[in-house]
């Protein structure tokens, strides 16, 4: 059964650092792996979708590798503003399976 | 840009009623899925659509539940007999062409069973 945890379950930093988040998962039969964002009480936003054949992607401040072989992925968050604060979830899709397996999410807070 | 949209937004029920939650995907994509997360745990999957039918479901989705495409544009969740542990956010899912693709996720239904 794939698990996917995500370290730490909460971060805190001043603006303008860089900062990375991690995610594993214990089943590397994946077809590919998604970061997203969600604000408290609301939906999730699609940030990343890196293909099990693919290293990393790369959108704006935002880079998240993926290293399949040792079930783990990291989002890597350049120049952190305020408005990054938000909860960030990694989710799996497997292989054989048409859905996404989630971590618990790691929550972000970017001090001014 | 296209995005999946959901209603009610909130939805409080009394134990034993009925709740439909209501979904339009995107409207290019095949594949449907539904999700819930109950407060402070883990996002799970309950059940994916393809094809007007049920492609997989997990051990949640039991006989109270059930999905329907009633139109071209609609995706709706259906639960029978609401229960407390209902109680939850769900989210409704789309995608173009199943497990290696996108999921793009609507905002939720906060739905409250008293």
């Amino acid at each position: 059964k794939q698990e996917v945890t995500q370290i730490p379950a909460a971060l805190s930093v001043p603006e303008g650092e860089n900062l990375v988040l991690n995610c594993s998962f214990t089943d590397s039969a994946i077809y590919n792996l998604q970061w997203f964002r969600q604000d408290p009480g609301k939906g999730l936003t699609s940030l990343l979708l890196i293909q099990s054949s693919q290293r990393e992607q790369t959108s704006g401040r935002l880079n998240a590798s993926l290293d399949k072989s040792s079930g783990r992925s990291t989002l890597y968050i350049a120049a952190s503003q305020p408005g990054d604060s938000a909860t960030y979830l990694c989710a799996v899709s497997i292989q054989g399976a048409q859905k996404l397996v989630f971590g618990q999410g790691t929550r972000l807070t970017i001090n001014p | 840009e296209p995005e999946v949209t959901q209603t009610p937004s909130h939805q409080v029920t009394q134990m034993g009623q009925e709740v439909i939650l209501r979904c339009v995907p995107i409207s290019n994509h095949l594949y449907f899925y539904w999700y819930r997360q109950i407060l402070g745990q883990k996002v799970e999957f309950l059940v994916s659509f393809y094809n007007n039918e049920i492609s997989e479901k997990s051990e949640i989705f039991d006989d109270q539940f059930s999905v329907e495409r009633p139109d071209g544009s609609n995706f709706t969740l259906k639960i029978r007999s609401t229960k407390l542990e209902d109680s939850a956010m769900y989210f409704c899912a789309s995608n173009f062409g199943g497990s290696s693709y996108e999921q793009y996720f609507g905002p939720g239904t906060r739905l409250t069973v008293t």
